[in-house]
């Protein structure tokens, strides 16, 4: 049973770049979150899809979309990039509400 | 604003040791509280406590919530070195709300 997925394990872009993340959640859960998680700090939370809408979002500018498939997959997408955006970003998914999350090894993502 | 914070931040104990990991929690219509641990990159879950008082039991791990005191604790018993690791505790908000609130975590470290 395939765990959530996420690619790349690492990326390197500079300052201004656009990047794309993707994940493919647990086989059975179609809610996706994505959380960024800087150098010494907890898992902030971006935003999660269900049904291919995004359903909430957390404090992060407008910068950071997604999107999620038919397949429940999803994509992050950060645009103009800044330093600060260097971070381990997260993908979880869960199956239902009030369930907890399952979390992918994420992708390290360096701004330079 | 809704926070969660742990304490210590960080811990440097013997094999075989005891050891108890502390989170407080305020959180909107709170409904859940969760202990994560994070070795390299995914965090693993561990733990999901939504009434007080019931100890949650997992092998050398337990867990109880305070919902008086707005709380929870992690003991780890007779402490492995493959204990070591960063353990994150997140709450849940109530109806409408899909985010998890993590802290910064608590960073423990057991040596042989």
């Amino acid at each position: 049973d395939a765990g959530v997925t996420q690619s790349p394990t690492h990326l390197i872009k500079t300052r201004g770049q656009q990047v794309t993340l993707r994940c493919s959640p647990k086989s059975g859960h179609d809610t996706v979150s994505w959380y960024q998680q800087a150098l010494g700090q907890g898992p902030q939370f971006i935003f999660q899809y269900y049904e291919e809408e995004e359903r909430q979002r957390g404090n992060f500018p407008d910068r950071f979309s997604g999107h999620q498939f038919p397949n429940y997959s999803s994509e992050l997408n950060v645009n103009a990039l800044l330093l600060g955006d260097s971070a381990l970003y997260l993908c979880a998914s869960s199956a239902v509400y009030n369930s907890p999350l399952h979390f992918g090894n994420g992708t390290r993502l360096t701004v330079t | 604003e809704d926070k969660v914070v742990q304490s210590p931040l960080s811990l440097v104990v013997h094999e075989g040791d005891t050891v108890t990991l502390n989170c407080s929690y305020e959180v909107t219509n709170f409904r859940s509280l969760l202990w994560y641990k994070q070795e390299k990159k995914a965090p693993t879950f561990l733990f999901m406590l939504t009434s007080s008082g019931i100890e949650k039991k997992s092998g050398r791990l337990s867990s109880i919530l305070d919902k008086k005191e707005l709380s929870s604790i992690l003991n780890i018993t007779a402490t492995q070195t493959g204990d070591s690791a960063i353990y994150l505790c997140a709450g849940a908000g109530g109806s409408g709300t899909y985010k998890y609130i993590f802290g910064t975590g608590t960073r423990l470290k057991v040596l042989a």
